[in-house]
């Protein structure tokens, strides 16, 4: 069964460094996702992109974040600069808006911790 | 500002027993989603609502969607030590963005 992968599995970072966390959606999927969870709490949509732009972003997602689609199949998050709140589970998803339930699939997770 | 809430946050079943979750969601909205997620662990999709009256079911597991009231239920039958988890409902706004409700923390005891 097809899925979403992501790496790291779990990042380590001191404060003020650059994290890139990477994911690669389900192959024929169109709409990529990066949702996050910090400890114990709700999942939070972050940020929403589409022939290869972004669709939509809430206001956590700064000028800190940022996504790309470098080359056809990874889907990256970058943020530029982490503060200790940034630690948190990260989620990429996907789906296939044409046909189907438009049922979006999680990848596994990356678990930032920012010391 | 779309809110989603879900009751009880906490639910303690003994095995055998039977139980609701209920979201509430505070506007209109076509899609809404069950998640199940285990400790460090990802969502697992249940469900998909689409539709008002939607009911779907699998295994010990039944949701339904009722659009009008803006309320969707989880109900559980007959529950096993297996269906302890978090539970999530999600709401979706526009094409793949998900509002989640907090969650209800399962917890199926023999």
């Amino acid at each position: 069964e097809p899925e979403v992968t992501q790496t790291p599995s779990h990042q380590v970072t001191q404060m003020g460094q650059e994290v890139i966390l990477r994911c690669v959606p389900i192959s024929n999927h169109l709409y990529f996702y990066w949702y996050r969870q910090i400890l114990g709490q709700k999942v939070e949509f972050l940020v929403s992109f589409y022939n290869n732009e972004i669709s939509e972003k809430s206001e956590i997602f700064d000028d800190q974040f940022s996504v790309e689609r470098p080359d056809g199949s990874n889907f990256t998050l970058k943020i530029r600069s982490t503060k200790l709140e940034d630690s948190a589970m990260y989620f990429c998803a996907s789906h296939n808006a044409r046909g189907g339930t438009g049922e979006l699939f999680f990848g596994e997770g990356s678990r930032l911790t920012v010391l | 500002e779309l809110k989603v809430e879900q009751n009880p946050l906490f639910l303690s079943m003994q095995e055998g027993k039977n139980y609701t979750i209920y979201c509430n969601y505070s506007t209109t909205s076509d899609r809404l989603y069950w998640y199940r997620q285990d400790p460090g662990k990802s969502l697992e999709s249940l469900f998909v609502l689409l539709s008002n009256g939607a009911v779907k079911q699998e295994g010990r597991l039944m949701a339904s969607l009722d659009t009008k009231a803006r309320l969707s239920t989880l109900h559980i039958t007959a529950a096993v030590h297996d269906l302890s988890a978090t539970y999530f409902c999600a709401v979706d706004m526009v094409r793949g963005n998900l509002i989640f409700g907090k969650g209800t923390k399962l917890s199926v005891k023999p």
